[in-house]
């Protein structure tokens, strides 16, 4: 079993519509989240990081945590043709520095 | 853009060979990390750079190695290439204390035929 586990996807969903993605974990010493975006042929940038349960908010995202289910949760709302991309779900220890653990991606397409 | 630089941008190796991928850290960053991304997979941590010392390695073979300079920026080894060794090699930089925000390059796509 991966230590993190994301639908590869492809999501496709129409320009202006809430996309919804997610990651689930199985260490339970996981502190912090992130979730990362990454165009074709680019490296990853981050979007969002949080620590504790419950939810962040940056503009159009919306981080999500449940640490009781080990489930995480990135929401893009108003999405645009410029949101296509995949998107990476990071977990860390945190005591370890910035050695991140990754899902595999979910590739989102936004059409218009 | 992140500051984060790497070289070269692609490369084709033959089995067997050996390669050598260079990273310039973000101006202000200590820590370098090392990740090998299999196309359509997420990003694997190979190891990590600290003052110019490996501070801990992913689950890989000792023919991945590395090196970090005074001035942080840092350099992946690979020997003996094998074809499961095509990939694309993402360096990123970051400050120790710093436990959320790591700075990706762009990357560098390794073939191996």
């Amino acid at each position: 079993q991966k230590e993190v586990e994301q639908d590869p996807g492809p999501l496709s969903v129409p320009e202006g519509a809430i996309v919804s993605l997610n990651c689930t974990y199985s260490n339970s010493a996981f502190q912090y989240f992130m979730w990362y975006r990454q165009y074709s042929r680019k490296g990853p940038e981050l979007l969002m990081y949080t620590y504790s349960s419950g939810n962040k908010e940056d503009g159009r995202f919306t981080a999500q945590v449940d640490k009781s289910s080990k489930y995480i949760s990135l929401f893009i709302r108003d999405s645009q043709p410029s949101d296509s991309a995949t998107y990476l779900c990071a977990i860390n220890v945190g005591a370890a520095g910035n050695k991140l653990t990754f899902g595999g991606g979910t590739r989102v397409l936004v059409k218009p | 853009e992140t500051g984060v630089t790497q070289s070269p941008t692609h490369l084709i190796k033959t089995r067997g060979q050996q390669v050598t991928l260079r990273c310039s850290s973000q101006s202000g960053h200590n820590t370098v990390s090392w990740y090998q991304q299999a196309l359509g997979q997420g990003p694997q941590f190979i190891f990590q750079y600290y003052r110019e010392e490996e501070n801990g390695r992913g689950n890989f073979p000792p023919r991945f190695s590395g090196l970090q300079f005074p001035n942080y920026s840092s350099e992946l080894n690979v020997n003996a290439l094998e074809l499961d060794d095509s990939a694309l090699y993402l360096c990123a930089s970051s400050w120790i204390g710093t436990e959320t925000e790591a700075f990706f390059g762009q990357g560098t796509r390794l073939t191996v035929v």
